[in-house]
């Protein structure tokens, strides 16, 4: 089982709100951890957007449009990016990622559609 | 502005190994904040985090489980820039594959990325 699991397409219409999931390998809490999300446009390297741990330990990447921000559903030991009034620019692939140990870990990437 | 210049050969052969160079301007190699990372992708094995260097009074690397037997990551501060070799490569090594500085444990700034191809 994956560390890191993100479903692997999303769809949502302009304007609309789009909730982007990270679910965490079961026996690691997503409590403890800061997730950390990633942007990628074909052809480019990925875009740091933000990290969240919790209410009170997050940051928002330089130029990142608030409407870009992170959460946790505890219940589903998960970290969640959430885009709101998506807008066609947002069409991107998203990666969660995470510090174990001395080692990164990404997810397998959201491929986000708007249309 | 930090900027990463990546090189080194789109093609290699099994067994050889693969090495690239990213030149770093705008910061040092030698920071005692950031550190100095490789990252690989592709659509088999998704972001692959393969390893960094950095320096605090003394140098120091971490590497991936995935490819610790294999890989070297070196500074070069004459030049002001770090390597990646990876040995023994095999057509799963076949990857685009990204230099990024890491502060605060993100990564802030990245390469452009090589797309390594291992084929005979």
């Amino acid at each position: 089982q994956a560390v890191l699991t993100q479903p692997s397409s999303l769809s949502a219409s302009p304007g609309a709100s789009a909730s982007l999931t990270c679910t965490l390998r079961s026996g690691i809490n997503v409590g403890t951890y800061r997730i950390y999300w990633y942007q990628q446009k074909p052809g480019s390297p990925p875009q740091y957007l933000l990290r969240y741990k919790s209410d009170s330990d997050k940051q928002q990447g330089s130029g990142v449009p608030s409407r870009f921000s992170g959460s946790k559903d505890a219940s589903a030991n998960a970290g969640i990016l959430l885009i709101s009034g998506l807008q066609s620019e947002d069409e991107a692939d998203y990666y969660c990622m995470i510090w174990h140990g001395s080692a990164v870990v990404f997810g397998g990437g959201t491929k986000l559609t708007v249309l | 502005q930090v900027q990463l210049q990546q090189s080194g050969p789109g093609l290699v052969k099994p067994s050889q190994t693969l090495s690239l160079t990213c030149a770093i301007s705008g910061d040092s190699v030698s920071s005692d904040s950031a550190a100095w990372t490789w990252i690989r992708q592709s659509p088999s094995r998704g972001l692959e985090w393969l390893g960094r260097t950095y320096y605090r009074s003394k140098w120091y690397n971490d590497y991936a489980v995935s490819v610790k037997s294999r890989i070297t990551i070196n500074p070069d501060t004459s030049k002001n820039q770090f390597s990646l070799q990876l040995n023994s490569v095999t057509p799963e090594d076949t990857a685009v594959y990204y230099c990024a500085r890491e502060l605060g444990a993100l990564f802030d700034y990245w390469g452009r990325g090589t797309l390594v191809t291992v084929s005979s």
